[in-house]
């Protein structure tokens, strides 16, 4: 059962445009979520996180907008550069298991030059 | 380096045969997890180390899939009697604490591939 859902598998963008890249859950007990950044033979790293107490945080040109009502969240990168081309993975955490990450299936941004 | 370290990178075997992967975490870390990814899927969690608590073993696939940690570091995923629908690219990570609630620190992976 994914609870963590990228409807998006690929994203294609110019360098210099905005990045936006969704996810959406079912667990209404996730309250802690990560985007984490995979370049290819590397693992996943992590990027920005938020809590469900807070709809936004920031971090240098990465912004990560909770929505807990729709059960949705987006990391919106601004401005997008090569360097950001990379495979993008929600993960949420909470509830009785919290140590647990359930991951989305990943979206692949490609920066245009 | 100071990073999750895995091997083999790479391991291609035939089917049936058994493989252990590797995993050695961060120096300190008491958390320890192995996670797969198949194709065009997200993470699955596989199983879960904290300390000397026994490790929650839930994601395990199948009774063929086991995973030790010796002394609280090193851990080996073992598969036995492999099978094509095994192949997949196995992640390790490990964590600093209880009760985690932030950043996982993930190996560059396995890639294995059963023939």
């Amino acid at each position: 059962d994914q609870q963590v859902k990228q409807n998006s598998p690929s994203l294609s963008v110019q360098e210099g445009r905005i990045s936006i890249l969704n996810c959406d859950y079912t667990n209404s007990m996730f309250d802690y979520f990560l985007w984490y950044k995979k370049y290819p033979a590397e693992g996943p790293t992590f990027l920005i996180s938020i809590s469900s107490i807070k709809d936004k945080n920031e971090d240098g040109r990465f912004t990560v907008f909770l929505n807990k009502s729709a059960k949705h969240l987006s990391l919106h990168i601004v401005p997008s550069q090569p360097g950001d081309s990379a495979v993008y993975f929600c993960a949420a955490i909470g509830g009785s298991n919290d140590y647990k990450l359930s991951f989305g299936a990943g979206t692949t941004v490609t920066v245009r030059a | 380096g100071a990073g999750v370290s895995q091997s083999p990178s790479n391991k291609v075997t035939e089917k049936g045969k058994d493989v252990e992967l590797r995993c050695d975490p961060i120096s300190g870390h008491t958390a320890l997890y192995w996670y797969r990814q198949s194709l065009g899927q997200g993470l699955e969690f596989l199983i879960y180390f904290q300390g000397n608590s026994a490790p929650d073993k839930s994601g395990l696939p199948s009774d063929r899939f086991s995973a030790e940690r010796t002394g609280g570091s090193v851990s080996t995923l073992t598969i036995q009697r492999t099978q094509q629908e095994d192949s997949a690219v196995y992640l390790c990570a490990s964590s600093g604490g209880l009760g985690f609630y932030g950043e996982q620190f993930f190996g560059p992976g396995t890639r294995l591939t059963v023939l």
